[in-house]
Order: structure tokens, then C-alpha cells, then sequence
């Protein structure tokens, strides 16, 4: 699977959206781009994956460049609750991978 | 959305004594899950995939001795630490997935083991 790379945190106003960046320079064209949270001493939780065109869902939009070698996970409105390591992984779609590489991902950081 | 549910959330244990962990997928069918670990302020990573009926697969670096697991049915997958030393001390989170959700996992809460 092809690595990536994202800050290693950021803050945010809460109310205002957050903007995380991924770098994924090497993907393959079959990779998918998943973004998953991990709020403090929890699992990870899944928030959003897509391949090539933009995607939305009721926690997140996903914006991923024509070249696919980056991609962007907006959260419109932060919350506090917000508050947690963010980690863009890309990897071939479809059950069945066995190593969802992780990465250091990013630390956001709502601020009040 | 699907759950996976881990038990216990935290447990502590003295050193050498065997520790079991139990990862259920309570609203589907899991044929495959992952075990994953974290140590403090670092990534997860994958220690086993746990396929129902066979073999663990591991990967490398990580004692299949050590950390056996057990998938017996579609439903229930665990991990036993064995003969526990403090080092083996971290976030054990196992994860599930489900047919047709393309590839997303299923995460458990994770459980926090303290070895004294």
C-alpha cells in the first residue's frame, strides 16, 4: 500500500472548518483513500473513503486532487469532540487487505 | 453502523500470568478480523490477522507463542497474552471487516493492559 504523508498537528478555531491534508504521491490507480479518528484511548473510528471523485457524508467531506496524489478531509464545523489523531491511509478497496497501515496521522486540536 | 465490541476495556495483571481478550462483532458476520497494538503516544500496529477456522497469520516480529488467538466462530475472535511481563504493557485494539462496506475495518474500543 502506498505511504503517506500529513502534518503532525493542527489547531482549529472551534466553529470553523477543518482542513487536513494528506500527501499520497505514490497511490495506484486501484488504491483508495480512507480517513479514520482515533479519539484518545479509543479505536479508530472511520469517517470517509473514496478513489477519485470528491465524497460527502454526515461527518466529512473528502476532496481529492485530479491527480490523486493528495487529498484534503474537511470538517465543516469543528466541535471539541473533534478533538483526536486524524489518519489518511491508502489502500486497495475490498475486504480481505491485511495491513491497514497506520502512519503517525495527525493531531487536530479544537480550541474553544 | 456495524459494532465491535471488545472485553475487557482495561485489565491488570501481575507478571506472568496469561491474559485473555475478547473482540466481537455483534451485528454481522466477521470472517476476518485484525489485532492491532499501540504503546503509548505511537501508531497502531498490526500484530495478527485472525481468520474464522484456521490459522492466525502474523506478522513479523510478533511471538505467535506469546499472543495466541482464537477465531472459532464468525462472531467472536481472542487474543491471549501469555506468561505477561511488563513490556508487553499497551492498547490491544482488534478490528473486523464486513462484506460489502469496500474495505472499511470495524474498530473495537480497545483494551489498556497494565502488567505490574
Amino acid at each position: 500500500d502506498a505511504k503517506t504523508t500529513q502534518p503532525t498537528s493542527m489547531d482549529c478555531a472551534e466553529g470553523r472548518a477543518a482542513n487536513l491534508p494528506c500527501n499520497h504521491s505514490t497511490i495506484s490507480g486501484n488504491e483508495y483513500v480512507y480517513w479514520y479518528r482515533q479519539i484518545h484511548s479509543q479505536g479508530p473510528q472511520y469517517i470517509i473513503h473514496g478513489l477519485k471523485n470528491n465524497e460527502t457524508n454526515e461527518m466529512a467531506s473528502l476532496i481529492i486532487t485530479e491527480d490523486r496524489k493528495s487529498s484534503t478531509l474537511i470538517l465543516p464545523h469543528a466541535t471539541l469532540r473533534d478533538t483526536a489523531v486524524y489518519y489518511c491511509i491508502v489502500r486497495v478497496g475490498g475486504t480481505g487487505a491485511n495491513n491497514l497501515f497506520f502512519g503517525t496521522g495527525t493531531r487536530l486540536t479544537v480550541i474553544p | 453502523g456495524a459494532v465491535v465490541s471488545q472485553h475487557p476495556s482495561w485489565v491488570i495483571c501481575k507478571s506472568g500470568t496469561s491474559v485473555k481478550i475478547e473482540c466481537r462483532s455483534l451485528d454481522f458476520q466477521a470472517t476476518t478480523m485484525f489485532w492491532y497494538r499501540q504503546f503509548p503516544k505511537q501508531s497502531l500496529m498490526l500484530m495478527a490477522t485472525s481468520n474464522e477456522g484456521s490459522k492466525a497469520t502474523y506478522e513479523q516480529g510478533v511471538e505467535k507463542d506469546k499472543f495466541l488467538i482464537n477465531h472459532a466462530s464468525l462472531t467472536l475472535s481472542t487474543l491471549t497474552v501469555t506468561s505477561a511481563h511488563p513490556e508487553d504493557s499497551s492498547f490491544y485494539i482488534c478490528s473486523a471487516s464486513r462484506q460489502g462496506y469496500a474495505g472499511e475495518l470495524f474498530f473495537g474500543e480497545g483494551s489498556r493492559l497494565t502488567v505490574l
